[in-house]
């Protein structure tokens, strides 16, 4: 069974700074890996989508990698902003997605 | 091209009510994901469909939950007999056909309070 666990659950950060959110899935077996942002009481946005073929992915500001031989990914947000402000859902799979818990991320001004 | 709606997006019902949950895909989309977002812990996975066929309903409790998705119209899921647990937020995905690892897309959520 795919577990999922994303570290730091919270994470409080100046403006400016930049940060790495962590991901962990326990089966490599994965077709995919997606992260999400989802704002208080809203839906889910895709950011990034990694193919298990590639290694890593970039959109603006955001970078995400994966390992699959060691069951990692990591989102890199350079130059926060307060805007970033939100929580961090990583999900792995194919068809249905096992998501993590989430990091909870504040980007103080 | 309109993303993946869903209605009500809030949903109030007594206990022992029905709640019905209405998901349309984004455009040539005919695969279709349910999710439950329950307070305070992360999504976890429903039931998939694709037209007429469901294909994974591993996630689903195994009573009061239905789903379908016809030929015509939304998805549609089902709880009947709702019970203060049934609280929470219900998102509903859809991709395109082909490769299983295409991205799935979320619509807005359906947030239900059962009273």
């Amino acid at each position: 069974k795919q577990e999922v666990t994303q570290i730091p659950a919270a994470l409080s950060v100046p403006e400016g700074e930049n940060l790495v959110l962590n991901c962990s899935f326990t089966d490599s077996a994965i077709y995919n890996l997606q992260w999400f942002r989802q704002d208080p009481g809203k839906g889910l946005t895709s950011l990034l989508l990694i193919q298990s073929s590639q290694r890593e992915q970039t959109s603006g500001r955001l970078n995400a990698s994966l390992d699959k031989s060691s069951g990692r990914s990591t989102l890199y947000i350079a130059a926060s902003q307060p805007g970033d402000s939100a929580t961090y859902l990583c999900a792995v799979g194919g068809s249905r997605l096992t998501f993590g818990e989430g990091t909870q991320l504040t980007v103080n001004p | 091209n309109a993303g993946v709606m869903q209605n009500p997006r809030h949903l109030v019902r007594r206990r022992g009510q029905e709640a019905r949950l209405r998901c349309s895909p984004m455009k040539g989309h005919s695969h279709v994901y349910w999710y439950r977002q329950l307070p305070e812990e992360g999504l976890k996975f429903m039931v998939y469909l694709q037209k007429e066929n469901i294909i994974d309903e591993s996630g689903m409790p195994k009573e009061r939950f239905s789903a379908e998705f016809p030929k015509e119209g939304p998805s549609i899921l089902r709880i009947q007999q709702v019970v203060r647990g049934d609280s929470a937020a219900y998102f509903c995905a859809s991709r395109t056909s082909g490769r299983e690892n295409n991205e799935q897309f979320f619509g807005p959520g359906t947030r239900l309070t059962v009273l």
